[in-house]
């Protein structure tokens, strides 16, 4: 079985500072890792992914994380925060047992102040 | 290039009531998936299916069928419908080859 924490439900930071989401996991066999973020009254799309390919990920928009695997955590960070990252971002984790299930974190809502 | 469309984008229900959200999606995907966003719960999967004729049920199935005529359909029934089936409900298809899950814009339900 696999689970994921998101630590913080919302995060705020100013303008042009670092962004910082953590996400930790749990899964029996070797995860998928992705990270989506959700803007008002849209659906999820995808930001970036772990494959095991590299420990490092960058995605889009700037992002990226870092799978560390004796932490199992998958941070998602950003250099430098703009105001139209404003969003909802989950964490979720995706293992085969049996069949491929893909579990969300609770999501962490990120503000950023001008 | 529509990817997952849902329908209706909002419904009012009152208690008891039954009605199907549609879910399609054109990329030939084989894997398809339902899914309730509530409030600090992230998304929970409902019920899932890995092709025509093929479904099994997720974390919180009760309340809820679906079925798997074809591969582009996959809807969602309320046989009759509850307060706490009030939620954003999401389709998703995933991608075989990346591993990636597409999102429909979502069914906002609200039960009366």
């Amino acid at each position: 079985a696999q689970s994921v924490t998101q630590l913080g439900s919302h995060v705020s930071v100013s303008e042009g500072a670092l962004v910082l989401l953590r996400c930790n996991y749990s899964s029996s066999v070797p995860p998928y890792l992705f990270w989506y973020v959700q803007y008002p009254n849209q659906g999820l799309q995808l930001l970036l992914k772990y494959t095991s390919a590299a420990t490092l990920v960058k995605g889009i928009n700037g992002f990226e994380a870092e799978f560390k695997k004796s932490e199992t955590s998958f941070h998602l960070t950003k250099p430098s925060a703009h105001m139209s990252d404003a969003a909802e971002y989950f964490c979720a984790v995706t293992a085969y047992t049996g069949g491929f299930k893909t579990i969300f974190g609770a999501g962490t809502r990120l503000f950023v102040k001008a | 290039n529509a990817g997952v469309t849902q329908t209706p984008k909002f419904q009012v229900l009152k208690t008891g009531q039954s009605m199907t959200l549609q879910c399609a999606q054109d990329m030939n995907h084989e894997y398809m998936s339902w899914y309730r966003q509530d409030p600090g719960m992230g998304l929970r999967l409902i019920h899932y299916s890995v092709g025509a004729g093929i479904t099994d049920q997720g974390e919180v199935p009760n309340g809820y069928n679906v079925s798997r005529s074809t591969t582009e359909d996959f809807p969602l029934r309320l046989l009759s419908a509850a307060p706490s089936q009030t939620s954003v409900y999401f389709c998703a298809s995933r991608s075989p080859e990346r591993n990636i899950q597409y999102f429909g814009a979502g069914t906002r339900l609200s039960v009366l």
